[in-house]
């Protein structure tokens, strides 16, 4: 139980374009769910909070207008990357706050962006 | 401000040693949670363990253990008789109270563990 998937699980795309990432909570509704980003061999670095119906809460000096969050239901939550630069580049980390006991949270195994 | 420092960068052991990850904490707040999680290689987090401020008892898991101790703001893991499946780079986490939901890590310490 407690499973969060992403997708896509990389991607490559080219400079100026956006690119979608989704979290799925499989077997547990998420009220809350959160966006990482970690850079190679560094830490995770939290983006954003995501709440289920609301905008989004965003680190200090993460762009919101970059980095668009929808969480559009209890199950899903979208991050997309505007007008990707290589600066972009990085693992994306998701999490889902729920599961048996309600305050855990539980990761996606990431999406690998490049940024060309 | 909230902290979590580990300042094991990378350890390399040899199967079946025992190893020790340091892990301390910053917070102001009274209450609050503790977390380790283990990243493989594929980068996935997995969760270990999730320790509140008020529960100092010490737990093993198997052949994990973990040692909190409020007075020197520490938060260590040990892994006893170490495996190579046990390479990976392992992440200490602070979760505040007052509402918050965010976690806090810290920079991760790579474990490398040679047959």
């Amino acid at each position: 139980g407690a499973v969060v998937s992403q997708h896509p699980s990389w991607v490559i795309c080219k400079s100026g374009t956006s690119v979608k990432i989704e979290c799925r909570s499989l077997d547990f509704q998420a009220t809350t769910m959160f966006w990482y980003r970690q850079f190679p061999k560094q830490s995770l670095m939290l983006m954003a909070t995501s709440n289920e119906g609301s905008k989004a809460t965003y680190e200090q000096g993460v762009e919101k207008d970059k980095f668009l969050i929808n969480h559009a239901s209890l199950t899903l939550s979208t991050l997309t990357v505007t007008s990707a630069h290589p600066e972009d580049s990085s693992f994306y980390i998701c999490s889902a706050r729920g599961g048996p006991e309600g305050y855990e949270q539980y990761f996606g195994p990431g999406t690998r962006l490049t940024v060309t | 401000a909230q902290k979590v420092t580990q300042a094991q960068t990378e350890i390399s052991v040899v199967e079946k040693e025992d190893v020790t990850l340091d892990c301390v904490y910053e917070t102001r707040d009274t209450t609050y949670y503790l977390f380790w999680y283990k990243q493989p290689p594929s980068g996935e987090l997995v969760f270990l363990i999730r320790r509140n401020s008020f529960d100092e008892q010490n737990e093993i898991s198997g052949r994990y253990s973990w040692n909190f101790q409020k007075s020197t703001s520490s938060f260590n893991f040990t892994i006893t008789a170490s495996q190579v499946v046990d390479s990976a780079v392992y992440f200490c986490a602070l979760n505040w109270g007052g509402g918050s939901e965010k976690l806090v890590f810290g920079k991760g310490t790579k474990l490398t563990v040679n047959p």
